[in-house]
């Protein structure tokens, strides 16, 4: 098993484009997460979602739209990139709501 | 959500026990408590969680105290390979498994 994948693993943007995140897990969980993480600081939720099809508000939505059409992946997107979404951004999915499995994280830069 | 309270550092020699504390003095009688912890620039790996009962796995212990309002995860043989940040989380069972990290505690194991 791969476990939990994240594509791209690194990407330069400029302010105003658009791009989107993939998250791909062969673990047939019901639930997956999106996750940023700012330096010297820890990961805040930005989207999840329970089950294919659906999707829920975390912490910090703004900026950010996700879909989960198949139940293996999760993608989050950036219509407008701006510089304050420099992050590592981490997907994570879980059977139930206990352990959450991370993927290795995606590096992103907005300038 | 209760909050949690952990030292923002720890050092600990290899070999010896790392004992990791936690305040969640607000936590109610359904919430979880959960540890992860995350190696530098890795995703966060789940470690251990636990309601009432002292829990027990091949990574860690975690000890809770009766009143729940504080808990301790204990690394029984650390290794240099388990320097890293711990996050203790609260969590409710039917919150979706929305983790709110705080800002953990840096390990450091010396040899």
């Amino acid at each position: 098993n791969a476990g939990v994948t994240q594509t791209p693993k690194f990407r330069v943007l400029k302010t105003g484009q658009s791009m989107t995140l993939l998250c791909a897990q062969d673990m047939n969980h019901e639930y997956m997460y999106w996750y940023r993480q700012d330096p010297g600081m820890g990961l805040r939720l930005i989207h999840y979602s329970v089950g294919e099809g659906t999707t829920a508000k975390g912490e910090v939505p703004d900026g950010y739209n996700v879909s989960r059409l198949k139940k293996q992946n999760f993608l989050l997107g950036l219509e407008s990139a701006a510089p304050s979404q420099t992050s590592v951004y981490f997907c994570a999915s879980s059977p139930a709501v206990y352990e959450q499995y991370f993927g290795p994280g995606t590096r992103l830069t907005v300038t | 959500d209760a909050k949690t309270t952990q030292p923002t550092s720890m050092d600990c020699a290899e070999g010896r026990a790392a004992n990791l504390p936690c305040n969640h003095s607000t936590i109610s009688g359904n919430e979880y408590v959960y540890w992860y912890r995350q190696i530098h620039s890795q995703g966060p790996q789940y470690i251990i969680h636990g309601l009432k009962n002292n829990e027990t796995n091949e990574m860690a212990s975690l000890i809770i105290t009766e009143d729940r309002k504080s808990s301790t995860l204990i690394l029984p043989h650390a290794t240099l390979r388990d320097t890293a940040v711990y996050y203790c989380i609260v969590l409710l069972y039917n919150q979706g498994g929305k983790l709110i990290f705080g800002q953990g505690t840096e390990l450091s194991v010396k040899p």
